[in-house]
């Protein structure tokens, strides 16, 4: 069975200092990853894709995506209060278009 | 990104009837998916919806009781039928608009009784 799993949290880290979350995947077929933000009552918003080895920036985002150790992981730098949210990692198959999503891990940031 | 709308956004509906939702996107897209997550759950893939062709269903989920159309490029429904308690959900659609990249409308939350 194709997983895709992440700690449910909650993970509190103080206001200003970095949240690390991380996902770690089954399906080595896995091309393409991506990481959704969801507040309470909310529907998932995308936020980072990556898709090859290495780091990706966005502002205050960074996504890393190591394949051979099957790993992605999200860094938020200078955490803020409105960024205490599930975020949700997802994982996708090469030549498909279906997207496996994680438990989601529950970020408080904390004043 | 693209604007996806939902209708209706909220729902209580008594057991053993049927829902219609609906999903409008404001752009042309190939792939719409649907997605139901069970409350403190995360996002389970009910099927793939693309335009001229029989919906895709994933193991657990049957066209009879999730009906879906796709009449067009910016449209589609999922039907709810012959609800129990255990249909209470937020349904979700979704959009791919680039590589494996999904975009999800805004949710509705039904409730069976």
């Amino acid at each position: 069975q194709k997983e895709v799993e992440q700690n449910s949290g909650p993970l509190s880290v103080p206001e200003g200092a970095i949240a690390s979350l991380n996902c770690t995947y089954s399906d080595r077929g896995s091309q393409s990853f991506f990481w959704y933000r969801q507040y309470s009552g909310k529907s998932p918003e995308l936020i980072m894709s990556i898709y090859s080895n290495g780091d990706k920036e966005d502002g205050r985002f960074t996504a890393q995506l190591n394949k051979a150790s099957q790993y992605v992981s999200l860094l938020i730098r200078d955490s803020q209060p409105s960024d205490s949210a599930t975020y949700l990692c997802a994982g996708g198959t090469r030549g498909g278009n279906k997207l496996t999503f994680g438990t989601g891990t529950q970020l408080k940031v904390e004043l | 990104s693209a604007v996806i709308s939902q209708k209706p956004s909220r729902d209580i509906c008594q057991r053993g009837t049927s829902l219609t939702i609906q999903c409008q996107v404001d752009s042309q897209v190939t792939m719409m998916f649907w997605y139901r997550q069970q409350p403190g759950q995360s996002l389970t893939l009910i099927a793939t919806a693309n335009q001229g062709s029989e919906a895709t269903y994933e193991s657990g989920f049957v066209i009879d009781k999730f009906p879906i159309s796709r009449p067009n490029l910016t449209f589609s429904t999922l039907t709810v039928s012959n609800m129990s308690p255990e249909d209470s959900s937020i349904y979700l659609c979704s959009v791919e608009l680039s590589y494996n990249e999904q975009f999800f409308g805004p949710g509705t939350r039904l409730t069976v009784l």
